[in-house]
């Protein structure tokens, strides 16, 4: 049982290198997500994608664009990365809808850091 | 916009004892859910315990049940009988009802002393 799976699990960037994150969810979820995790700061909401085909800017947009590619995969892309974007990040997705609990289910999350 | 406050960042309970992880959040939503996740070492994100605000009735999941005062804004985690495992950080996270955006407070880190 998958869950949420995010590749790669670790990246090292130099500034202005261009990468992208990728999420898959094999849970047939409708929502899908990304977020940073910084210390002392929480979670972030990057940006999210409510249903296949549409996405919204979050808390923390900046730097960042997404694609919900279908209904499984979201792509979290940096175009030029800065040392400001090194973070622990986490893709996730939940169920919309429908009798369901709610829950947000992540994946293992992926660090990037930024030289 | 929603916002989720946990304004103890760090917290220490003895072993067995009881603790309460407090949480506040600031919305002018009438329906939403209310959730505690707990990230150990592992940086693994597991739900706790989660409640609808439509609910009057506490939230209990064994050890683990919630403090939810609506008119106050308040979700408190109390944690019975404390064991050395629930050391971890602990989010406090909102869930907006039309957009689905979920919200996270900035964390408590829990520590279990033997």
């Amino acid at each position: 049982n998958a869950g949420v799976t995010q590749t790669p699990k670790f990246q090292v960037l130099k500034t202005g290198q261009s990468m992208t994150l990728q999420c898959a969810q094999d849970m047939n979820h409708n929502s899908m997500y990304w977020y940073r995790q910084d210390p002392g700061m929480g979670l972030r909401l990057i940006y999210y994608s409510a249903s296949e085909g549409t996405t919204d800017k979050g808390e923390v947009p900046n730097g960042y664009n997404v694609s919900r590619l279908n209904k499984r995969e979201f792509s979290l892309r940096l175009e030029s990365a800065a040392p400001s974007q090194t973070s622990v990040y986490f893709c996730a997705s939940t169920k919309r809808g429908g009798q369901n609990t709610g829950e947000l289910f992540f994946g293992e999350g992926s660090r990037l850091t930024v030289l | 916009a929603q916002t989720v406050t946990q304004s103890q960042p760090e917290m220490s309970v003895q072993e067995a004892e009881t603790v309460t992880l407090s949480c506040t959040y600031d919305t002018s939503e009438s329906d939403y859910y209310l959730f505690w996740y707990k990230q150990p070492p592992s940086r693994q994100m597991i739900l706790v315990i989660r409640q609808e605000a439509y609910k009057q009735q506490n939230a209990t999941e064994n050890r683990f049940s919630v403090n939810f005062q609506k008119a106050a804004k308040s979700f408190s985690l109390k944690i019975s009988d404390s064991q050395l495992g629930d050391a971890a950080m602990y989010f406090c996270a909102y869930r907006t009802s039309g957009t689905y955006k979920y919200i996270f407070g900035t964390g408590t880190r829990l520590k279990v002393l033997a």
